[in-house]
């Protein structure tokens, strides 16, 4: 069964404090992975989408990087207004193309 | 422009009531998504429909879910019978096909489903 799982669940940084989220993977022929941010009460809104392992990507104070088995998404220097759950999916080969397999997501909390 | 819109926003009904919600993708998406996002957990995927060709129905937790769609526009999810675990936000999607097959999907707000 294709899985994606994410780490930590919760992560509370002052702010400035860098770091980096998690996404492990186990999914059969990768044909991309997903990263989407979801503020309380929306629907995810997109970031990135990385398709082979080596890859990276920026926007503002976020770079998102792929491997063959996780995703790793670095926040450098956050602000308040980067908190926000972040949500890491994937889609995968066969049957079912199309769909995405989510994660259960990383709630970021960032304080001043 | 204008991106995936979902109404209603927010619906209380009582168990055993029947619900439909509502998607309006963005205009030119070919590809309609419905997920299911329960309290602390991830989003699970329902149904997907592609072009004229018969959705994909495979995420649907029971026969009491369904789903249509008129070509490639408005869409609706139907849950009868409701019962108190159906209770989630259910998200709809949609995305044009990008070179290569690899599609981003965009997100509506999402209708927040509570069952009394």
């Amino acid at each position: 069964e294709d899985q994606v799982t994410q780490s930590p669940e919760a992560l509370r940084l002052q702010e400035g404090e860098s770091s980096s989220l998690n996404c492990s993977y186990t999914v059969s022929g990768l044909r991309g992975l997903f990263w989407y941010r979801q503020d309380p009460g929306k629907g995810p809104e997109f970031l990135f989408t990385l398709y082979s392992a080596g890859e990276e990507k920026e926007k503002e104070r976020l770079k998102a990087t792929l491997t063959k088995k996780e995703s790793f998404l670095h926040i450098t220097a956050p602000k308040p207004e980067d908190s926000a759950t972040y949500l890491c999916a994937v889609q995968a080969g066969g049957s079912t193309l199309g769909r995405l397999y989510f994660g259960r997501g990383t709630q970021l909390t960032v304080w001043p | 422009g204008a991106g995936v819109s979902q109404s209603p926003s927010n619906k209380v009904t009582e168990k055993g009531k029947d619900v439909e919600l509502r998607c309006d993708p963005i205009s030119g998406h070919t590809a309609l998504y419905w997920y299911r996002q329960r309290l602390g957990q991830g989003l699970e995927f329902l149904i997907y429909f592609q072009g004229n060709s018969a959705p994909d129905k495979s995420g649907l937790p029971s026969d009491r879910f369904s789903a249509e769609r008129t070509g490639e526009s408005v869409s609706t999810l139907t849950i009868q019978r409701t019962q108190q675990e159906d209770s989630a936000v259910y998200l709809c999607a949609s995305s044009s096909r990008l070179a290569g097959g690899l599609e981003t999907q965009y997100f509506g707000p999402g209708t927040r489903l509570l069952v009394l």
